[in-house]
């Protein structure tokens, strides 16, 4: 099983801030949350990492409370392009399989 | 360009026809790895390789080989492939052994077994 739970589906429009909230109660001290994006017969990219607060990168933001039982993925101004699969997963510091659950399909409307 | 390739990007096979799916990374990575992507599903992870002739199975195993006999190159051979073999397949590599390092993916390699 998957260490992180997230809705299955979202929907959004162009030019709103989009959260993505992934559920992970029992992640391990030494996890780190990483988030990739998937277009359609794609791989999946790399998008962000955070280990506890708050992360920017040029193309998302990443919340992690202190307790971190749960994290939230921020894409800010969505465009029609941002329209993928998103997969939230808990990577620990060692040489461990990731478990790569279904992800959120997240589609923007016009 | 640093990159992943895998080929062939399409292939279409009967049953019990022997293939193999190449991939090849540029970017000197120790840790390679092979998933299959089904509707609905998640990637499922099929084998690993730490490094250089270090195997290992992944999830979903059985019905599938690898060899590593060079760092670059991480073959994925179906010696008799089956139609519940037909799937949307992914190579991908990432430095050193952690898993929280990022993973590459290549671009995929879109299977039919009849």
């Amino acid at each position: 099983l998957a260490k992180t739970t997230q809705p299955i589906s979202m929907d959004s429009y162009e030019g709103q801030e989009v959260n993505i909230t992934c559920s992970h109660n029992n992640i391990a001290t030494n996890d780190y949350i990483t988030w990739y994006q998937q277009f359609p017969s794609q791989g999946p990219r790399f998008i962000i990492q955070g280990y506890k607060t708050k992360v920017t990168n040029e193309v998302a933001s990443l919340f992690i409370p202190a307790d971190r039982k749960s994290s939230t993925l921020s894409l800010p101004r969505v465009s029609l392009s941002d329209t993928a699969v998103y997969y939230c997963l808990a990577s620990p510091d060692s040489n461990y399989q990731l478990i790569w659950g279904a992800g959120t399909k997240l589609i923007i409307k016009p | 360009e640093a990159q992943v390739t895998q080929n062939p990007r399409y292939l279409i096979t009967v049953t019990g026809k022997k293939l193999t799916v190449t991939c090849s990374q540029n970017m000197n990575h120790e840790y390679m790895s092979w998933y299959r992507q089904d509707p609905g599903l998640g990637l499922r992870q099929i084998y690993y390789s730490m490094n250089v002739e270090v195997t290992d199975k992944g999830d979903v195993p059985e019905g599938y080989k690898v060899s590593r006999k060079e760092k670059r190159n991480f073959p994925l051979i179906l010696e008799s492939p089956s139609p519940n073999q037909t799937s949307l397949y992914f190579c991908a590599s990432r430095s050193g052994t952690s898993s929280y390092n990022e993973q590459f993916f290549g671009p995929g390699t879109r299977l039919t077994v009849l």
